[in-house]
């Protein structure tokens, strides 16, 4: 089945700075590939998602990349600031009613 | 409602007894997703329901551990004999279908002592 690998586990980056967090899936099949954001004491909330017919997709200071040949997709977060801090969730899915599935998580922490 | 609703919000049972979580998904989403998160860590899934197909139970870590979800709509996690090791926040997640976007609740925190 589906296995998505996400790292870093932890990302730690000054204020200001750009945050990489990249992830690699299994399933040459899947097409949706959505990443999430969890405050602590929340639940994940969808921040931005990326459709397998584009290879870039961007809104304000986040950005999605996708390269479908080497099955791996990244997020970026330029001019981090202190809110960015959370855990970011990579996903991937497929057409057909198969089940989400969700990488390990990145600790993001930016530093002021 | 507006988003996917989870009761308890918390919930303290003795280790042993069985314990029930609901989950109210977003009205129309035929996918539903039950997943375990433990202090700091991941999202450990549980069970996925799709429309009227048969549950994926692949994530359930025991036999103490089931879901059902009644006509398509709510969803219940029931946990039975208890152990500490069951502490976490159990969150539920519902989406349109497998290709939108999950809406998460808040989540049921339970401690088991």
């Amino acid at each position: 089945g589906e296995n998505v690998e996400q790292h870093p586990s932890t990302l730690s980056v000054q204020e200001g700075d750009s945050a990489v967090i990249k992830c690699t899936y299994s399933d040459s099949a899947s097409n949706y590939f959505p990443w999430y954001k969890q405050e602590l004491g929340k639940g994940p909330q969808l921040i931005i998602d990326i459709r397998s017919n584009v290879g870039e997709k961007k809104d304000q200071r986040i950005a999605v990349t996708l390269n479908k040949t080497a099955k791996h997709f990244s997020l970026h977060i330029t001019e981090t600031q202190p809110e960015d801090s959370a855990v970011y969730f990579c996903a991937a899915s497929k057409t057909g009613g198969f089940k989400t599935i969700f990488g390990a998580g990145t600790r993001l922490f930016v530093k002021a | 409602g507006a988003g996917v609703s989870q009761s308890p919000s918390n919930k303290v049972t003795e280790k042993g007894k069985d314990v029930e979580l609901r989950c109210d998904p977003i009205s129309g989403h035929t996918a539903l997703y039950w997943y375990r998160q433990s202090l700091g860590q991941g999202l450990e899934f549980l069970i996925y329901f799709q429309g009227n197909s048969a549950p994926d139970k692949s994530g359930l870590p025991s036999d103490r551990f089931s879901a059902e979800r009644t006509g398509g709509s709510v969803s219940t996690l029931t946990i039975q004999r208890t152990q500490q090791e069951d502490s976490a926040v159990y969150l539920c997640a519902s989406s349109s279908n497998s290709q939108t976007e999950a809406f998460f609740g808040q989540g049921t925190r339970l401690t088991v002592v």
